[in-house]
């Protein structure tokens, strides 16, 4: 199994501003994504981390938003731009590898936005 | 367009008991995957079980099993033996079909807040 984790775990930030998240995995996997939970609510997805290209983006959600790296099979960023309170959510990163049946999850970042 | 439902908003048992938290889901692929997650108040999302949409035999995980009734598409998982541990938050999910390495994402149901009792 993969263990993902994740920095920062937690962050305060003023509206305006902007904070990017990294997940790294300790081995390498073909999936990877980024999903928001919001206060009360399931997990959501925001896009599809593609390694070497521009990632995937579900509807309602915006590269110049959410803007995504994935430089390797191992680790990815997701940066929440221009935040304003609506931002304010716990944020995952998932990976997995095709040919296995298990989806991991990191432990998150529990983002506030002020 | 695929869909979880999980209309058990919260749930209580009794510890020591078992305890079957829904799921039914909706889609027209033949070939998908559905999974059951425990979120604890820490936020942190936790594998618990995977059944395949051609596995014949429902999976088991120590004390977690899913009841698959592929004909009635519904996915439903048994706590045996409930712990006071189990108390938390619940996710159904589904994975669609996975081509060429590509796909994979997960669609989750709303959840269903599982709390026991002493």
């Amino acid at each position: 199994s993969a263990v993902i984790s994740q920095k920062p775990s937690r962050d305060i930030c003023q509206r305006g501003t902007s904070l990017t998240i990294q997940c790294q995995v300790d081995s390498q996997v073909t999936m990877m994504f980024w999903y928001r939970q919001q206060p009360g609510q399931s997990l959501t997805l925001i896009a599809t981390a593609n390694q070497g290209s521009e990632a995937t983006y579900e509807s309602g959600f915006v590269i110049d938003k959410f803007p995504i790296s994935r430089p390797n099979l191992t680790f990815s960023t997701l940066t929440v731009s221009n935040m304003s309170p609506e931002d304010s959510s716990i944020y995952l990163c998932s990976a997995g590898t095709s040919g296995h049946n298990e989806q991991f999850f990191g432990p998150g970042t529990r983002l506030t936005v002020l | 367009a695929q869909k979880i439902t999980q209309t058990q908003p919260g749930m209580f048992v009794q510890e020591k008991e078992a305890v079957t938290l829904d799921c039914t889901y909706d889609t027209s692929d033949q070939s998908y995957g559905l999974f059951w997650y425990k979120q604890p108040s820490s936020g942190e999302m936790i594998f618990l079980i995977y059944q395949g949409s051609y596995d014949e035999q429902n999976a088991t995980e120590g004390r977690y099993s899913l009841n698959f009734q592929k004909a009635r598409k519904s996915a439903n998982l048994v706590i045996s033996a409930s712990q006071l541990g189990d108390s938390a938050m619940y996710f159904c999910a589904m994975r669609e079909v996975l081509r060429y390495n590509q796909g994979g994402k997960l669609i989750f149901g709303q959840g269903t807040e599982l709390s026991v009792k002493p």
